[in-house]
């Protein structure tokens, strides 16, 4: 069971700004740089945010990532309809001997 | 451009084992940290494990610990991962992804993920 946790599904309408919540705790997202992924369907995940706010090259400055304590969040402002996908957070924890953690995913729906 | 490419489907019985491997090209594979990550059917991600070739230590999920096996063949750029006594639930999609920074322990990320291999367990 994930140790991240977000919200099973968000929408909205194209052009709307959509925010998805990151749940974590002090022995990874507190402790730990976070990183987000987009994952298309029947697709391998995608590299979406990394180090918090950092967004890889090519990914558009409509995506943005903050966080702050325990939690982070993933902005889309300008939704288009292929930001229809799953989202995941994700951080190193430094817990079992330590271990890569992923959220428990968020379905983005675009109206 | 660096590329990771997995082997194919695998159906396997119950007890057994299965090895799917992962070849990187377009980059210097002995310098990468290769994880291995699973995905059941509808379900999210899930962290296995991963590998330093160039000093060739693998760590594991303690989740997976005394199951998994991370290698990697440095003669031919690929990481391997085998799964052993397999049950139903080991039915899953298994994805390669390089590691970035190379050799930061803990604030890494995905930059580079294989294409998935489909492996079924079942009677």
């Amino acid at each position: 069971q994930s140790v991240l946790t977000q919200p099973p599904s968000a929408s909205g309408t194209p052009g709307q700004r959509v925010t998805i919540s990151c749940s974590g705790s002090s022995s990874n997202i507190g402790s730990n740089t976070v990183n987000w992924y987009q994952q298309l369907p029947g697709t391998a995940p995608k590299l979406l945010i990394y180090s918090n706010n950092q967004r890889p090259s090519g990914v558009p400055d409509r995506f943005s990532g903050s966080k702050s304590g325990t939690s982070a969040s993933l902005a889309i402002s300008g939704l288009q309809s292929e930001d229809e996908a799953d989202y995941y957070c994700a951080a190193w924890d430094d817990s079992l001997n330590g271990r890569y953690v992923f959220g428990t995913g968020t379905k983005v729906t675009v109206l | 451009q660096v590329q990771l490419v997995q082997s194919g489907a695998e159906v396997k019985k119950p007890g057994s084992s299965v090895k799917v491997s992962c070849k990187a090209s377009g980059g210097t594979f002995s310098s990468y940290t290769i994880s291995w990550v699973r995905q059941a059917p509808g379900q999210g991600l899930e962290w296995m494990g991963r590998i330093i070739p160039i000093l060739g230590i693998a760590n594991y999920a303690q989740k997976f610990q005394g199951r998994v096996t991370i290698t990697a063949d440095k003669s031919t750029s690929t990481a391997y991962m085998e799964l052993s006594s397999l049950r139903s639930e080991d039915t899953a999609v298994y994805y390669c992804a390089r590691q970035s920074p190379p050799h930061d322990y803990s604030r890494f990320y995905f930059d580079y993920w294989g294409q998935g291999t489909l492996v079924t367990v079942s009677s």
